[in-house]
């Protein structure tokens, strides 16, 4: 199994769609979970950290399967300004070891 | 606000010319890392330091060096760039929560050219 690996889309949605992404993970021992999300030649930014209850901000909603070893994005009534690449991110070791990124899910919302 | 700030957002070099990139981020983060970003192969580590003065080798090191003389600042040396060094390189910066890497705060980038 790869570290940590996405589809990498693209996911083509209409405004207002429901759209979800999966990401898995290889660690069962890892720690923390965040996505990222890239804008076209930006850099990345956190968009969430994803805790073992699940969490929700606003239309964004993150939750964490460790049995099954991946975690989710859903992103409800999506804007034309969601269209980004989304980044799935592990922390895959104990200690001090960099965090490991996902090779991203491109979206693009349609109008 | 966390802030990663990085010498240039463009640079043309020419093969064989050493490089300097430069990333100084503000918020006392122990670690610093470099990347690098191509089309298609997402982000792959560079180096990254834990401490002033130190550095380990990430996924790509070859061609590359990087100092950490001062916290707040982590520059990364192409001794003589070639042309498929040409790519975007993002820098970022962390601390450790309860003895694990935190978030990650990522300067803006800069799109090196070798020509």
């Amino acid at each position: 199994r790869k570290e940590v690996e996405q589809d990498p889309g693209p996911f083509n949605v209409p405004e207002g769609a429901t759209v979800a992404f999966n990401c898995t993970y290889s660690n069962s021992a890892s720690q923390s979970f965040f996505w990222y999300r890239q804008d076209c030649r930006k850099e990345p930014k956190l968009l969430m950290s994803v805790y073992s209850s699940g969490n929700e901000d606003g239309r964004f909603t993150a939750q964490l399967n460790r049995a099954s070893q991946y975690i989710s994005l859903l992103i409800r009534d999506s804007k034309l300004s969601d269209s980004a690449t989304y980044l799935c991110v592990v922390n895959l070791y104990s200690g001090n070891t960099p965090l490991v990124f996902g090779k991203g899910t491109r979206l693009s919302v349609i109008a | 606000d966390v802030k990663v700030t990085q010498s240039s957002r463009y640079l043309v070099k020419r093969t064989g010319e050493k490089v300097f990139l430069e990333c100084v981020q503000d918020m006392d983060h122990e670690n610093m890392f470099w990347y690098r970003q191509d089309p298609g192969l997402g982000l792959r580590l560079i180096y990254f330091s834990y401490d002033v003065k130190m550095k380990e080798k990430g996924d790509i090191p070859e061609g590359y060096s990087v100092s950490r003389e001062k916290k707040e600042r982590f520059s990364l040396i192409l001794e003589s760039a070639s042309t498929n060094q040409t790519s975007m390189y993002l820098c970022a910066s962390s601390t450790l929560d309860r003895g694990f890497m935190d978030t990650q705060y990522f300067g803006p980038g800069t799109r090196l050219t070798v020509l």
